[in-house]
């Protein structure tokens, strides 16, 4: 079946620190890929997006890289501030079916 | 603004009750889906309905029921038959293989 392991949190970063938070998946066909981003007691946002392999989705200086041979969309960031605390759930999609998530991965960010 | 609106934003039940939790969009999407999200387990599909009046189960749909009467609207009532209902329930819609979520209904059985 398909399915999305991503990486245990809580992951716990100084500011301006650099950020990469892993995803790998298992797909019986070519899935379309996201990152969604969740702040506390809201529902999830769309982070960014990628559909076919090689493809990179950005977003507020967020990217992910679409790895068709490493079946990987890893999440990484530059330079992580405060307001980016918040858990992070990578997900994909095959046609005309629902997402399936990974567990979501919770980052803190200090000051 | 279009979007997704749940209602309400927190709902408390007494054990053996059945309660319905609202979905509403404006988006003109064709389907809808409900997850439920319990700490540390990420999102699991309860029910997901593709066209008006008609609706699948999802992985866990056992003590769920839903309808689809118009495409705004896809209702969830929680049974008396699901055993742990307590939990944050998430809304979402899509026209492709982006989704949209509302902003959750968090349940709480007494």
């Amino acid at each position: 079946g398909n399915s999305v392991t991503q990486m245990e949190g809580p992951v716990t970063l100084s500011e301006e620190a650099f950020l990469t938070i892993n995803c790998t998946y298992t797909a019986t066909g070519y899935p379309s890929l996201f990152w969604y981003v969740q702040y506390p007691g809201e529902g999830l946002q769309l982070l960014l997006k990628a559909t076919k392999a090689d493809d990179k989705g950005s977003n507020k200086g967020f990217e992910a890289t679409y790895r068709k041979e490493t079946t990987s969309f890893h999440l990484e960031k530059g330079s992580v501030q405060v307001s980016d605390s918040a858990v992070y759930f990578c997900a994909l999609i095959l046609s005309g079916y629902a997402l399936n998530f990974g567990k979501g991965t919770s980052l803190l960010v200090t000051p | 603004d279009g979007g997704i609106t749940q209602s309400p934003k927190y709902l408390f039940r007494k054990e053996g009750q059945n309660v319905t939790l609202s979905c509403e969009q404006n988006l003109n999407h064709d389907a809808m889906y409900w997850y439920r999200q319990d700490p540390g387990q990420g999102l699991r599909l309860i029910y997901y309905s593709q066209i008006v009046n008609d609706f699948q189960k999802g992985d866990i749909a056992e003590g769920y029921s839903v309808s689809r009467e118009k495409k705004e609207s896809f209702p969830l009532t929680v049974t008396s038959a699901q055993k742990n209902p307590t939990a944050f329930y998430l809304c979402a819609s899509t026209s492709g293989p982006e989704q949209f979520f509302g902003p959750g209904t968090r349940l709480t059985v007494l």
